[in-house]
């Protein structure tokens, strides 16, 4: 069971707008901890999408975009294309842990 | 461009020992701390251990404490993880990952080595 909480499945239609959601709690997120955003294409190594809660890698698109409030986080993605299938993790930083922690990980299906 | 390269991996008997190396290219690798993050099979990632830039400070998952070492030589511009008491639930693909500047976010992965443990 993984320490921050993201629902297993999301899926979307070209063009639409998602949302994935990254839930944690006073040790984590809510204690103001940043949260990442990786894509990982099946078979691949992950890739960072966001960082430090809303701040895009060069080359990402905009079409990607971060946000947190209290102790959970939310990474939208707006004009679905099919190249964006894959599982998207979030991650950030556990007082209480000491370490780095992960989602479960949203598989993402373009309808 | 940032490479990662990881090597060492293989199928090793439960309670045996591996060693997993990481070459890094293109950056100022004694700049930056280091990771090792896995990836059971059909599970999610689940961070193992970093280091930091000078190798003077190492931190562990809680589960994985006393049984991996993480190391790095500067010099050679490599990152490793020593791996004992291998147990079947230690069966994953490891990942060399490196620190973005300034943040705990991790932006750039190795390929990942493939680490078996069964008898």
């Amino acid at each position: 069971q993984s320490v921050l909480t993201q629902p297993p499945s999301v899926s979307g239609a070209p063009g639409q707008r998602v949302t994935l959601s990254c839930t944690g709690n006073s040790s984590n997120i809510g204690a103001g901890y940043d949260v990442h955003w990786y894509q990982q294409i099946p078979g691949k190594a992950p890739k960072l999408i966001i960082h430090d809660n809303n701040k895009r890698p060069s080359g990402v698109p905009d079409r990607f975009s971060g946000s947190m409030s209290g102790t959970s986080a939310s990474l939208a993605i707006a004009g679905l294309e099919a190249a964006d299938e894959g599982d998207y993790y979030c991650q950030s930083f556990d007082s209480s842990l000491s370490g780095s922690v992960f989602g479960g990980g949203t598989k993402l299906t373009v309808l | 461009e940032m490479l990662l390269v990881e090597s060492g991996g293989g199928l090793v008997q439960p309670g045996g020992s591996l060693t997993l190396s990481c070459a890094a290219s293109g950056f100022s690798f004694a700049t930056f701390a280091m990771n090792w993050v896995r990836q059971s099979p059909g599970k999610g990632l689940e961070w193992v251990s970093s280091i930091t830039h000078t190798g003077g400070n190492t931190y562990y998952a809680d589960s994985l404490k006393g049984r991996f070492a993480i190391s790095r030589d500067n010099s050679r511009n490599t990152l490793s993880l020593r791996m004992s008491n291998l147990r079947a639930e230690d069966t994953a693909v490891y990942y060399c990952v490196k620190d973005l500047t300034g943040t705990r976010a991790f932006d750039v992965w190795g390929q990942g080595a493939v680490v078996t443990v069964s008898s």
